[in-house]
């Protein structure tokens, strides 16, 4: 079946580094864009950015840019964010979702489970 | 930026009741709306695409409307099960953006 599966999520000290990785299966992954969205404790949703379906275009919000860094491995079907200089602001679930096009156009189609991401010392 | 406003923040209804959720786009954004349901605890799922389509196996109680700058979200009859989050996000410009969201709770 069509699934996403997050993984990397864990416990990091202000300033440190962290890769979250999700993988893909049931559909053909190198057709779409893929994105991250994060949800901080007891908020909304916030999109964190994007990649195109053959990683040539990548897209970040103004909070994360500079610091994360998005790729994907076809080969691999798996969709990775690499973050740098972490923040206690930037405690949150992450999740993967698949772009309904190959880019950022359209819908979050489908959605994984989120890994949490706290940033503490 | 395109910012997107919902309203109300949150609400109490009862079972089959008619819920209306607003949401206001900063600038033109045409039909390049989408609404997503988050459950508690749960990842997000897409309900209605591009303003006013029903995502496959959503149930026709669920309808969008509108374009341009301004949307809104229906749950014709209310149910149990419908006790969410509801957001709408816009595609037609980078970055992309969320509504801050409706709490749906039974009354």
């Amino acid at each position: 079946q069509v699934q996403l599966v997050e993984s990397g999520g864990g416990v990091v000290q202000p300033g440190r580094s962290l890769r979250l990785s999700c993988a893909a299966s049931g559909f053909t992954f190198r057709s779409y864009g893929m994105h991250w969205v994060r949800q901080a404790p007891g908020k909304g949703l916030e999109w964190v950015a994007v990649i195109s379906y053959d990683g040539s275009n990548k897209y970040y919000a103004d909070s994360v840019k500079g610091r994360f860094t998005i790729s994907r491995d076809n080969s691999k079907n798996t969709l990775y964010l690499q973050m740098n200089s972490l923040r206690a602001e930037d405690t949150a679930v992450y999740y993967c979702a698949k772009g309904s096009g190959s880019y950022y156009l359209g819908a979050f189609d489908i959605w994984g489970q989120g890994t949490m991401v706290t940033v503490s010392s | 930026d395109v910012q997107m406003t919902q309203s109300p923040s949150s609400l109490s209804a009862s079972v089959g009741d008619r819920v209306t959720i607003t949401c206001q786009a900063s600038q033109d954004i045409s039909d390049y709306l989408n609404w997503y349901q988050q459950k508690p605890g749960k990842a997000p799922k897409l309900l209605i695409y591009d303003a006013s389509n029903l995502e496959t196996g959503v149930p026709s109680r669920f309808s969008g409307s509108g374009s341009g700058t301004d949307f809104t979200f229906t749950i014709s009859s209310l149910q149990s099960e419908d006790i969410a989050t509801y957001y709408c996000q816009q595609y037609d410009n980078l970055p992309l953006t969320f509504g801050g969201g409706t709490k749906v709770e039974i009354k």
